[in-house]
């Protein structure tokens, strides 16, 4: 079975620093690998995927995320942090269940960027 | 324009009791899912259904039935409610058919969550 884990429960960044959350993933295949950003009381929003060609994946509000086939690794990036950023960040992997096709969502990290 | 709305936002409610949560979606999308995120904020897949058939079934107590009268709507029943209930139901939807591969790349649109607290 697909997995995907999140080794930080929590990253502090200031205010335009850039900012790393890191996603290591276990898939059997190529991985389909996503990020979702949750601001309090409000659902999921995608942010950008990584299906297959380059490895720096760019996606909304400048993040992008680095797919590392070796280190099995989508650490999310964005080069200059701002406060609004402060979320809970979910990497996530597509897996193939019995009846169809399912995402596997890590713990969560949350984000705090202070000023 | 909302495009996956979910209804109640928060539902406060006593054990045993049965409720229902509403969802629905106008993004014309093939497959809606129901997610429970959990006081720590884990994220676990419930149902998932595509154009009114359920092709995920996750294991949850049979207390739990969701129905969907079309494909743009994905109703969940919970009766005899118990405390560990109490979480945030989300309502999601993405393109496609769940068993197609040309699919499995989209990614999912998600509700601003049911909130359910069991007293």
């Amino acid at each position: 079975a697909q997995s995907v884990a999140q080794p930080e429960d929590q990253v502090n960044v200031a205010e335009g620093n850039p900012l790393t959350v890191k996603c290591t993933y276990s898939v059997s295949g190529n991985p389909y690998l996503f990020w979702y950003v949750q601001y309090p009381n409000r659902g999921l929003q995608f942010l950008l995927k990584y299906i297959t060609g380059d490895n720096l994946v760019k996606g909304s509000y400048g993040f992008e995320a680095e797919f590392n086939k070796s280190q099995t690794s989508f650490h999310l990036k964005k080069p200059s942090a701002l406060v609004s950023d402060s979320a809970l960040y979910f990497c996530a992997v597509r897996d193939m269940g019995t009846g169809g096709f399912k995402t596997i969502f890590g713990a969560g990290t949350r984000l705090f960027v202070k000023a | 324009d909302t495009a996956v709305s979910q209804t109640p936002k928060y539902l406060v409610t006593q054990m045993g009791n049965d409720k229902s949560i509403k969802c629905e979606q106008n993004l014309g999308h093939d497959t809606m899912y129901w997610y429970k995120q959990d006081s720590k904020k884990f994220l676990k897949i419930m149902f998932s259904y595509n154009n009114k058939e359920l092709i995920i079934n996750e294991t949850v107590p049979n207390r739990f039935s969701p129905k969907s009268p079309d494909k743009a709507h994905l109703n969940l029943h919970i009766n005899s409610l118990e405390l560990g209930d109490s979480a945030v139901y989300f309502c999601a939807s993405s393109q496609g058919r769940g068993q197609e591969t040309i699919y499995s790349n989209q990614p999912q649109h998600f509700g601003d969550g049911t909130r359910l607290s069991i007293l």
